[in-house]
């Protein structure tokens, strides 16, 4: 079935230092990659999303990059901040699908320490 | 997360007791999800609303019921709540099916 792997489950960073976290997918129809920000008892926030007709896609400090090929993308934050702490998401969606259901990994939590 | 709003934040029931979970959204989305989170597998579709009239399962509705009020409002019903359901329930909308999701701030569910 549809299955996304995420790695690694918890990173540790200095602030100031780069955090690159990565996700897998297995079905070879998913166009569209997004990132999730969740704070404690908060819901996910989207902080940025990749549709598969481009490879790298940059807003600020974040940017997702996408590898068709080998069926995986990742989320780059450079110059982490304190406030960059929290568990990440990645999720993937079939392009043939309209249901919107979208296929989350398993959550990266991110420590930026100061 | 302006926008989605989800009722109650918080709840403990007993075994065998019903509940709604309720949403309510002011984006004028068309499309809205029901997930449950539960530690260490992400968050899992329950069930989806892709429009106003209709709704279909998601990947685990077994012991849930959805009714889609009307655009705005989406709720998820237990009928009889089992401690295998005591999880964290996040309603989210889209402007459609292939455009992004919002999330709403959960609510907290225990089951004893």
């Amino acid at each position: 079935g549809e299955n996304v792997e995420q790695h690694p489950s918890t990173l540790s960073v200095q602030e100031g230092d780069s955090a690159v976290i990565k996700c897998t997918y297995s079905d070879s129809a998913s166009n569209y990659f997004p990132w999730y920000k969740q704070e404690l008892g908060k819901g996910p926030q989207l902080i940025i999303d990749i549709r598969s007709n481009v490879g790298e896609k940059k807003d600020q400090r974040i940017a997702v990059t996408l590898n068709k090929t080998a069926k995986h993308f990742s989320l780059h934050i450079t110059e982490t901040q304190p406030e960059d702490s929290a568990v990440y998401f990645c999720a993937s969606k079939r392009g043939s699908s309209n249901t919107g259901k979208l296929i989350f990994g398993q959550g990266t939590t991110l420590q930026v320490k100061p | 997360n302006a926008g989605v709003t989800q009722t109650p934040k918080f709840q403990v029931l007993k075994t065998g007791q019903s509940m709604t979970l309720q949403c309510a959204q002011d984006m004028n989305h068309n499309s809205m999800y029901w997930y449950r989170q539960d530690p260490g597998m992400g968050l899992r579709l329950i069930y989806y609303s892709a429009s106003e009239g209709t709704t279909d399962k998601g990947e685990v509705p077994n012991g849930y019921n959805v009714s889609r009020l009307n655009k705005r409002e989406f709720s998820l019903r237990l009928e009889s709540a089992a401690p295998s359901q005591t999880s964290v329930y996040f309603c989210a909308t889209s402007r459609g099916s292939n455009q992004p999701q919002h999330f709403g701030d959960g609510t907290r569910l225990s089951i004893l």
